[in-house]
């Protein structure tokens, strides 16, 4: 069974379509979800960590909700910078991390 | 700068032809972990290391060996490469759990790795 699930799998925006993502997991006991921004051929670079329902964390146009069941990245007028694939991640343990699908987002001019 | 290092970032090889792929870190972190990248597959844990000597398998361990002889170092081993070993690859490191809390993972730039 999966643990991470993301949806939609790719996104194509205009320039300044703001819209957000999803990611919903079934591990118990959250110990922290992560949201990882990934380029093309690159490796995933951390964006934020979420610990408990109700908190959230911004980091430019970039804005990471979590309740209790799924977490929303909020991208607010995107530019073509931001074009990207997003990843969230649980732990299973210590030592494993369950990654989503990911979602490929584009961004047009 | 904090940073994950790995190489080589891409290589090409012959099937049994044995191969390693370094990794390093320089933020002391414990736990170090490869992965792997596939279309349609996402990410995938191959082997883990908790400290100097410890490793474990991780989801995806067959053909593959590490060693964790320095804390900074985490080399993934390929011994008799196959053609479905061609994938991306990931070295990461992560700072041991505070409290209840799980720390976020650092990856290296990757190793795309063909083996024909």
């Amino acid at each position: 069974e999966d643990q991470v699930t993301q949806s939609p799998e790719a996104l194509r925006l205009q320039e300044g379509e703001s819209s957000s993502l999803n990611c919903s997991y079934t591990v118990s006991g959250l110990r922290g979800l992560f949201w990882y921004r990934q380029d093309p051929g690159k490796g995933p670079e951390f964006l934020f960590t979420l610990y408990s329902a109700g908190e959230e964390k911004e980091k430019e146009r970039l804005k990471a909700t979590l309740t209790k069941k799924e977490s929303f990245l909020h991208i607010t007028a995107p530019k073509p910078e931001d074009s990207a694939t997003y990843l969230c991640a649980v732990p299973d343990n210590d030592y494993k991390l369950s990654f989503g699908a990911g979602t490929t987002v584009t961004v047009r001019a | 700068e904090a940073q994950v290092t790995q190489n080589p970032r891409y290589l090409i090889t012959v099937t049994g032809k044995k191969l390693t792929v370094t990794c390093s870190q320089n933020m002391n972190h414990e736990y170090m972990s490869w992965y792997r990248q596939d279309p349609g597959l996402g990410l995938r844990q191959i082997y883990y290391s908790m400290n100097v000597e410890v490793t474990d398998k991780g989801d995806v361990p067959e053909g593959y060996k590490v060693s964790r002889k320095e804390k900074r170092n985490f080399p993934l081993i390929l011994e008799s490469p196959s053609p479905n070993q061609t994938s991306l690859y990931f070295c990461a490191s992560r700072r041991r759990r505070i409290g209840f809390m799980n720390t976020e993972a650092f990856f290296g730039q990757g190793t795309r790795l063909t083996v024909v």
